[in-house]
């Protein structure tokens, strides 16, 4: 879905640097939410935000950390990236007023990230 | 917490035939949402189909339906002429509706293969 957007697509770090994931969305929606897919485990949440001041941790969010930009900027940080953070990054967005279904996310494409 | 089991990793089909994709929960909530998501190799997630759990009636879209079963906390995906484009992971996903809390718990998906 081009409304929303991701960068960089695909990135390759090493052990301990810092890194910095970007999601931009052009739908408007309020709510931005950040997942993380590893083969065989599906997608699992790591952090979420109902909004620019509303910022909320999910279900694996040790070693990660989020900025809130904008409405429109959600930013997913690795302060000190390790291997087993090398998997599929999503980043997603919803809408909960009436004039669109509450319940549907829509997913950026995703960043494929290899920490060495 | 809700957990989504899919129990079939892996299932092909023959273009044009009908296959079923199953899915179970497990949840104490009785107002949630129910989703299936589909992966093709570029990794896009795309909505497929989604039920809400307070209606009876089964969700369905173009050549994608469910059999939801609220007793028993299932909801299967069938696809109905299958073609070579339907080769994907599909992800059930569950929501619960409670005071705005929109967090997507998925299950480890079923990929499914398409052939000729």
């Amino acid at each position: 879905d081009a409304d929303v957007t991701q960068t960089p697509r695909n990135r390759i770090t090493k052990t301990g640097k810092r890194i910095m994931l970007e999601c931009s969305q052009t739908k408007g929606h309020d709510r931005m939410y950040w997942y993380r897919q590893d083969p065989g485990l599906g997608l699992r949440l790591i952090y979420y935000s109902f909004d620019v001041k509303d910022i909320n941790k999910g279900e694996i969010s040790d070693g990660y950390s989020v900025s809130r930009q904008a409405q429109a900027k959600f930013s997913l940080s690795l302060e000190s990236a390790i291997p087993n953070q090398t998997a599929l990054y999503f980043c997603a967005t919803s809408d909960p007023t009436p004039t669109t279904p509450p319940d549907t996310q829509y997913f950026g494409p995703g960043t494929r990230l290899t920490v060495l | 917490a809700q957990t989504v089991t899919q129990s079939q990793p892996e299932m092909s089909v023959q273009e044009a035939e009908t296959v079923t994709l199953s899915c179970t929960y497990d949840t104490s909530e009785s107002n949630y949402y129910l989703f299936w998501y589909k992966q093709p190799p570029s990794r896009q997630m795309i909505l497929v189909i989604r039920q809400e759990a307070y209606k009876q009636q089964n969700a369905t879209e173009n050549r994608f339906s469910v059999n939801f079963q609220k007793a028993a906390k299932s909801f299967s995906l069938k696809i109905s002429d299958s073609q070579l484009g339907d080769t994907a992971m599909y992800f059930c996903a569950f929501m619960k509706k409670r005071g705005g809390s929109e967090k997507l718990v998925f299950g480890k998906g079923t990929k499914l293969t398409v052939n000729p």
